[in-house]
């Protein structure tokens, strides 16, 4: 099992305030996604990164995955209270039963406060 | 267009009863993965199933504990004689092939063994 490390754990923040979160590892992926996820619901994917050193916007979101694939962060533009869940990062490797093993790291937990 | 449909939601079970979880994958999708959920734990990965095939059940412990994806219905995730420790939020998620891109989860399961 690859670990991966996130942090912070916990983040609190009120709206307007620009925050970024990171998800670190010792191992190589092949593809590196991130999911948010609310009380009592599954995770929702955010973003998939494939190439070392790509940067992906989705609106107020800026997600990089390092060039050596085995980082990556997500970074907030003025947060709004909407932005508030769990975030997840799941970096996907090639395994020789399954094709492609998913691990999660534990999360990030973002609350933003008006 | 309904995505992936997980039931029950909720599920309390006594010491030693059987646990059904069932899920429906999104339409289109043959992959089915299913996780568990713990507090500060994160997602653990147990099984990856294709329909009539169990791909990788590496994460899933070997006792008390089956998965199926039968040719026709949803997958099942079957744990028998149920244990306090088996308490947990259970996802089940799709795709549509085995490249890893995203899945796409549902809501859960939320098991409470008493």
């Amino acid at each position: 099992t690859q670990l991966l490390e996130q942090s912070p754990q916990f983040l609190s923040i009120q709206e307007g305030e620009n925050l970024t979160v990171y998800c670190n590892s010792s191992s190589v992926f092949s593809s590196l996604q991130w999911y948010r996820q609310e009380p009592g619901e599954g995770p929702v994917l955010l973003v998939t990164v494939v190439t070392g050193g790509e940067v992906k916007k989705l609106k107020r979101l800026t997600f990089q995955f390092g060039d050596a694939r085995k980082d990556s962060s997500l970074h907030i533009t003025a947060a709004q209270p909407g932005d508030t869940g769990l975030y997840l990062c799941a970096g996907a490797s090639r395994n020789s039963n399954s094709g492609y093993a998913l691990n999660f790291g534990k999360g990030t937990s973002l609350l933003v406060t008006p | 267009n309904a995505g992936v449909m997980q039931n029950p939601r909720h599920l309390v079970r006594r010491r030693g009863q059987e646990a059904r979880l069932r899920c429906s994958p999104m339409k289109g999708h043959s992959h089915v993965y299913w996780y568990r959920q713990l507090p500060e734990e994160g997602l653990k990965f147990m099984v990856y199933l294709q329909k009539e095939n169990i791909i990788d059940e590496s994460g899933m412990p070997k006792e008390r504990f089956s998965a199926e994806f039968p040719k026709e219905g949803p997958s099942i995730l079957r744990i028998q004689q149920v244990v306090r420790g088996d308490s947990a939020a259970y996802f089940c998620a799709s795709s549509p092939t085995t490249e890893n891109y995203g899945y796409t989860f549902g809501s859960g399961t939320r098991l409470t063994v008493v």
